[in-house]
């Protein structure tokens, strides 16, 4: 199972927007709609962003949200805050209860 | 509020089996509606999905770990655990455990423990 291909880096000033691409194939990010972003910060445990392609958990701000189009996921944060600068993982449902992750992206607010 | 905390040995040596616990608390491991899971990072580097484990015992393991990797669940000790066979300095990473519901999303995780494999 190979990982999702992230670009390594982005970035944005303070109340710009940033979009992070997940791109897979047709057997994982493009077979379902089970596609999960999750936010590190250094040093901590990885923090569930949101789920099911375009759901947000309780709590996280409305300024993260997900789309998908063929075998590639997107997550955008509007309105770029000093707190969003963290590393930015996808993850992606690839069949037979088996999950796969991206390579990951840090994003720099500048 | 749910609460995951893995324990376990933080050095292990090279060909030895690595074994770690994850430990849950306000909440019952045994219900249906979760899967429970571990996931590694080593330093500097990205998450990589391990496998995952249902009350019942029914183990979904990497494909490319899933020789080494055994879990297991206790759920009169609310715990499951990892073991990783044979490990090497490959091995050396972070492990969390964490919950997932069946949309995929993990969604409560441990904090995460340093496990070095080195002679």
């Amino acid at each position: 199972q190979s990982a999702l291909t992230q670009p390594p880096s982005a970035s944005g000033s303070p109340g710009q927007s940033v979009t992070i691409s997940c791109t897979g194939t047709s057997s994982d990010v493009g077979g379902d709609n089970f596609v999960s972003w999750y936010q590190q910060h250094p040093g901590k445990a990885p923090k569930l962003m949101i789920y099911e392609v375009r759901k947000r958990p309780s709590g996280v701000p409305d300024r993260f949200s997900g789309s998908k189009s063929g075998n590639t996921a997107s997550l955008t944060v509007s309105g770029l805050q000093a707190e969003d600068e963290a590393d930015y993982y996808c993850c992606s449902y690839a069949g037979n209860n088996i999950f796969v992750f991206g390579t990951g992206t840090k994003v720099t607010v500048l | 509020q749910l609460q995951l905390q893995e324990s376990g040995p933080g050095l292990v040596k090279p060909s030895e089996t690595l074994s770690l616990t994850c430990t849950v608390s306000g909440g019952s491991i045994s219900s249906n509606k979760y899967y429970w899971g571990w996931i590694r990072q080593p330093p500097g580097k990205g998450l990589e999905w391990i496998g995952s484990i249902y009350f019942s015992g029914i183990t979904y393991h990497n494909p490319s770990l899933k020789s080494r990797v055994t879990m297991f669940v206790d759920t009169s000790k609310n715990q499951f655990s990892l073991e990783v066979s044979s490990v090497t300095a490959a091995d050396t990473a972070v492990y969390y455990c964490a919950r997932r519901p069946p949309s995929g999303g993990m969604d409560v995780w441990g904090q995460g423990t340093t496990v070095t494999v080195s002679s």
